[in-house]
Parts: C-alpha cells; structure tokens; sequence
C-alpha cells in the first residue's frame, strides 16, 4: 500500500534534549511538508522541500531542521532552541505538477511532549 | 497572506444536512481546500474546488464563490463516523496553503 508513514505515535523527551521524527512517503511525491499543530490553532508550516537535498523554511521554522537526503525521506529535528515542543506534529507531501496548488497528503502524525 | 475564517464548532443531528461556512481573504487566490481530522488522527483530504460552484462527491459537497471569498461544504444524510474537524484551507500562490483552525462538528442522536 502506498501511503505516508511517521513514527513513533507518542514521543517523550526530556527538555533541553534534540529529538528526531520521522517521514516516510512511497507515493513518489516530489513535495514533502512539516506541520505543527496546537490546540485552538490551524496548521502551521515549518520546513517544506520541493526536491531532494532542496529544503525551504516555512513560517515557524526557528528551533527545528530537517535533511531532504532521499526523496522518500523528510525527518525533522526539534532542537533544543525551539522554546514551546510539545505538540502535535504532521508530515505531508504531494505530487509536484509545476503550477497550482497540489493536494497535501498527511502522515498519521506524531506527538511529542517534552517534560 | 490570507485570513480564512470558519466556525470554532457545530451541533448537529444524526441524518441531517449540516453546512460549514468558510470565508478567506487572500493576496492570491489559487483555489480552496476542504480536509476533514478526527481527534488525535491526521486530517484527510475531501475536497478542492479552484472554479465557482457546487462539487459533489457522495454526501458530500463543496461550494465556491471567488468573487464573495467564501466557500462552504455541505453534508447530508450525516453519520455518527462524521463527528470531526473540518478544516477549510486557502490555497494561494504556487504550493503555499494556510489552514483555517477547523470547525469541530458533534453530530448527536
């Protein structure tokens, strides 16, 4: 089956320690996204790639990176400097046609607290 | 930048009709989203609609109207399953989509 897959579901860290989640896509989708979301709010973007080893910064990037090594592969770090973790954390990805808006499909998400 | 604005939440009752409301405003309009997120899972997508009118897909519709900025979605024959957050998201600019908060819709017996 095709699909997107992160992993763990739940993750408990430690403050002060890096964490890594993971992405994984087998769709061949070009595009592939990192969202988070807190209660009460819309999802927000914070690292977007187009292509392999191409990332971009999204609009809450400060705290987090990510690699763009593979194309089926798109893992976000939550360092240390990112002063609010605890979250709910979704990765997505889409075809890239070269013009519009392409539909974002999303991984079943992971959750992170930080304690 | 866009503003997309929806309902924080919504009652409805099993086998009824429920419309959820969405306006935007945005710098560049390159079409509007509907996805729908059951608690604690990931949003799902159920529609995309960039041209004025009605799609319908099953019990679902969606409606846009670009010149008002506004867009619905339309559920009929509502189920139990369909208690969730719709979430109206603006597509504008090349890949660039802003989400709206979601409207948590309780459908009740």
């Amino acid at each position: 089956d095709g699909g997107i897959t992160q992993s763990p579901k739940y993750l408990f860290r430690k403050e002060g320690q890096n964490v890594t989640l993971s992405c994984e896509q087998n769709l061949n989708h070009d595009a592939m996204y990192w969202y988070r979301q807190d209660p009460g709010q819309g999802l927000r973007l914070i690292y977007y790639s187009q292509i392999v080893n191409d990332f971009q910064k999204g609009d809450i990037a400060e705290g987090y990176s990510v690699s763009r090594e593979k194309k089926e592969s798109f893992p976000l770090t939550v360092t240390s400097a990112q002063k609010n973790p605890t979250a709910f954390y979704l990765c997505a990805s889409s075809i890239r046609s070269g013009g519009g808006t392409d539909t974002q499909y999303f991984g079943p998400g992971t959750r992170l607290t930080v304690l | 930048g866009q503003n997309i604005d929806q309902p924080t939440e919504m009652t409805a009752t099993e086998g009824a009709i429920v419309q959820i409301n969405c306006t935007y405003q945005t710098s560049g309009f390159n079409g509007l989203f509907w996805y729908q997120q059951h608690a604690g899972e990931a949003p799902t997508f159920l529609s995309y609609n960039v041209l004025d009118g009605l799609e319908e897909k099953g019990r679902f519709s969606s409606f846009l109207s670009r010149s008002k900025g506004y867009s619905y979605l339309l559920l009929k024959e509502l189920q139990m399953k369909d208690s969730a957050s719709y979430l109206c998201v603006g597509a504008g600019g090349y890949q660039k989509v802003t989400f709206g908060t979601g409207t948590k819709l309780q459908v009740i017996p």
